[in-house]
């Protein structure tokens, strides 16, 4: 899988928005962009995924830029409960593990 | 709640020893993964298995082994365990065996300290 950068670390305000970026400049047509997040004492937790188009879930809006090269996973109003680490995941076919980089750790103020 | 159960919750054991731990996937999902975290190293893939098969393999120990069985549960076996075992150690499925268009749920983890 492609490598992905994030920044080491994020602060929002609670009922703001959060935009977490994620840069994969070395991604290939076929890769898909996965944003996973990791709650203190928990197990990973999927948030959502795209290939080209944006994508919207319950949870947040993935933003993928035309080229690609990077992506923006939104949290329309971050929550204390939204506190976490955020995961960038290339996913080429083919392979079927699932390589987990340092992430982002998302604090939130009350 | 993801669906996907792990035992045991805590494992305390000595260098040296061998133990066994289990994971049941989601109803419907024939795929399992194993991922070991820890401080140093992230979290970092260690084997899927597909409907009994083994299917891809990470970074796994040759200490370390797993199988899936018929009714899709799954075990990794630890053995010689050292200091640096210590780690919580998820499972997660999936439906397909080749997850990279769909998503992969976790269990809560096993964590185990080698003392």
């Amino acid at each position: 899988d492609a490598k992905t950068t994030q920044p080491n670390s994020m602060e929002s305000n609670e009922e703001e928005p959060v935009h977490l970026p994620c840069n994969h400049s070395t991604i290939s047509g076929t890769d898909y962009i996965h944003w996973y997040r990791q709650l203190p004492s928990q197990g990973p937790e999927y948030v959502i995924h795209g290939l080209t188009s944006n994508v919207n879930n319950r949870m947040a809006s993935l933003a993928i830029a035309e080229d690609r090269k990077s992506s923006t996973l939104i949290l329309h109003r971050a929550t204390l409960r939204d506190a976490a680490v955020y995961y960038c995941i290339l996913r080429a076919p083919g392979n079927n593990d699932m390589r987990f980089g340092a992430g982002t750790r998302l604090t939130v103020k009350p | 709640d993801s669906g996907v159960t792990q035992t045991p919750k805590h494992l305390i054991t000595a260098t040296g020893q061998r133990v066994t731990l289990r994971c049941s996937p989601r109803s419907g999902d024939l795929s399992v993964y194993w991922y070991q975290q820890s401080l140093d190293q992230g979290l970092q893939f260690l084997i899927q298995y597909y409907n009994g098969e083994e299917r891809a393999k990470g970074n796994i120990l040759e200490r370390f082994s797993a199988q899936q069985f018929p009714d899709l549960h799954s075990e990794l076996n630890l053995s010689s365990l050292e200091l640096g075992d210590s780690a919580l150690y998820f499972c997660a499925s999936s439906v397909s065996p080749s997850g990279y268009y769909n998503e992969q749920f976790f269990g809560p983890g096993t964590r185990l300290t080698v003392l």
